[in-house]
């Protein structure tokens, strides 16, 4: 079945560690985004990317990094720069740029820092 | 800039009851897309509809039914006798005609009791 998958579901970081959320889709979508979600905060934009070798930063891109060599994958980087990585985290994509659809989500990444 | 507001942090109704959950968008563009989506408990975002700013006719879907109206930035979603299914997280989103940033509102959680 076509949709994107997140993993891991869960993941425990060390204080001062970089860790990576992986980030796979198989809708042929040119876009894809990440979102940061707090209790109370709704989403929020991290990086986002429209189209294999081009990204752009969100609202709250420090400490995160991202590559899109493949169409398929966005892969995000937390990095130890990021104050506060405790958080769920959510990939999405959606057709392209020039038309404007829906995003569809994965099942998210929920970041813990131990 | 875009903004998007969800006054309502949580609502809790009994089962049959109608609720309205209500969101308010700024926005500078002519051209722009509005979104609603469900996350229930499990954390994937599960697309409901979307709308475009040129076309301001109400939709009923079920029991869902949304009222866009420009003179006001609101696109309200209703729920007609609710459901203890329908208990979710729902956010509100803006797309701006420019480019493909997806901006949410902070959500509103839906308490529906038996």
């Amino acid at each position: 079945d076509g949709g994107i998958t997140q993993s891991p579901k869960y993941l425990f970081r060390k204080e001062g560690q970089n860790v990576t959320l992986s980030c796979e889709q198989n809708l042929n979508h040119d876009a894809m985004y990440w979102y940061r979600q707090d209790p109370g905060q709704g989403l929020r934009l991290i990086y986002y990317s429209q189209i294999v070798n081009d990204f752009q930063k969100g609202d709250i891109a420090e400490g995160y990094s991202v590559s899109r060599e493949k169409k398929e994958s966005f892969p995000l980087t937390v990095t130890s720069a990021q104050k506060n990585p405790t958080a769920f985290y959510l990939c999405a994509s959606s057709v392209s740029r020039a038309r404007r659809t829906e995003a569809f989500f994965g099942q998210g990444t929920r970041l813990t820092v131990v | 800039a875009q903004k998007v507001t969800q006054a309502q942090t949580e609502i809790s109704v009994v089962e049959k009851e109608d609720v309205t959950l209500d969101c308010v968008y700024e926005t500078r563009d002519t051209t722009y897309y509005l979104f609603w989506y469900k996350q229930p408990p499990s954390g994937e975002l599960v697309f409901l509809i979307r709308r475009n700013s040129f076309d301001e006719q109400n939709e009923i879907s079920g029991r869902y039914s949304w009222n866009f109206q420009k003179s006001t930035s609101s696109f309200n979603f209703t729920i007609t006798a609710s459901q203890v299914v329908d208990s979710a997280v729902y956010f509100c989103a803006h797309l701006s005609g420019g480019y493909n940033k997806l901006i949410f509102g902070a959500g509103t959680r839906l308490a529906v009791h038996p």
